[in-house]
């Protein structure tokens, strides 16, 4: 079956443009994460929703991070006025249920700042 | 809080030799812990799991790793390096009331022909 998939897959943005990540899920989960990858880094968690609630949201860097799942499956991560600190891969991950052993993985999307 | 700890950024191993990547965590309860595999330009990809039951779990491609309560361990090894195990490996671990991964900043593997 069609796994979690993720557009765009890269992305340039001058620095102060706002910038638009969406994440398709796999079909029917209902946990859904965002973490940011820096360069040489692990992953960061970002935010989590539970269908479409937004139930943890303490990894946001900045209010300029804003994230969404307004019908609970497709979710879009913005970022606004974005600046050469935010350049990293974004990964969105889903699972089927929350507390479920495992997390399922996106491709990411990479974002350079420029 | 939990944390993870990669000992060693990059691992270079001869083909056919034993894979040893470390990982040390900290939780303040009971944790589960993972490894993840990340190819060049792919997510990533779950190799294996410890949550309750055997300490010693098995994975995908002849992976193993085992948990060790008292080092606060989990080390994933394979013993004999294939060329296609070049690639990013990433220990995670989650609290087992939580749902967040916790990541280590990765090893690095490269195999020698």
């Amino acid at each position: 079956g069609a796994g979690v998939s993720q557009s765009p897959r890269y992305k340039v943005a001058k620095r102060g443009q706002d910038v638009a990540l969406r994440c398709d899920p796999i079909s029917g989960h209902v946990s859904l994460f965002w973490y940011q990858q820096a360069l040489g880094q692990g992953p960061e968690f970002l935010t989590y929703f539970q269908n479409e609630a937004q139930l943890d949201k303490s990894g946001l860097p900045s209010d300029r991070f804003f994230a969404e799942r307004p019908e609970g499956s497709v979710s879009t991560l913005k970022i606004q006025r974005t600046q050469q600190e935010d350049s990293a891969v974004y990964l969105c991950a889903s699972s089927p249920a929350a507390g479920h052993d495992e997390q399922y993985f996106g491709p990411g999307t990479r974002l350079t700042v420029t | 809080a939990q944390s993870v700890t990669q000992l060693g950024s990059h691992v270079s191993v001869s083909e056919g030799a034993l894979v040893l990547l470390r990982c040390n965590y900290s939780s303040s309860v009971p944790p589960y812990l993972f490894w993840y595999v990340q190819y060049p330009n792919q997510g990533l990809q779950l190799l294996l799991k410890y949550t309750t039951g055997a300490t010693l779990v098995k994975g995908i491609n002849g992976f193993e790793a085992e948990f060790k309560k008292s080092e606060t361990s989990f080390h994933l090894t394979k013993p004999s390096a294939h060329m296609s195990d070049a690639a990013e490996y990433f220990c995670a671990v989650r609290r087992s009331n939580d749902y967040k991964l916790s990541f280590g900043a990765g090893t690095t593997v490269t195999v020698r022909a």
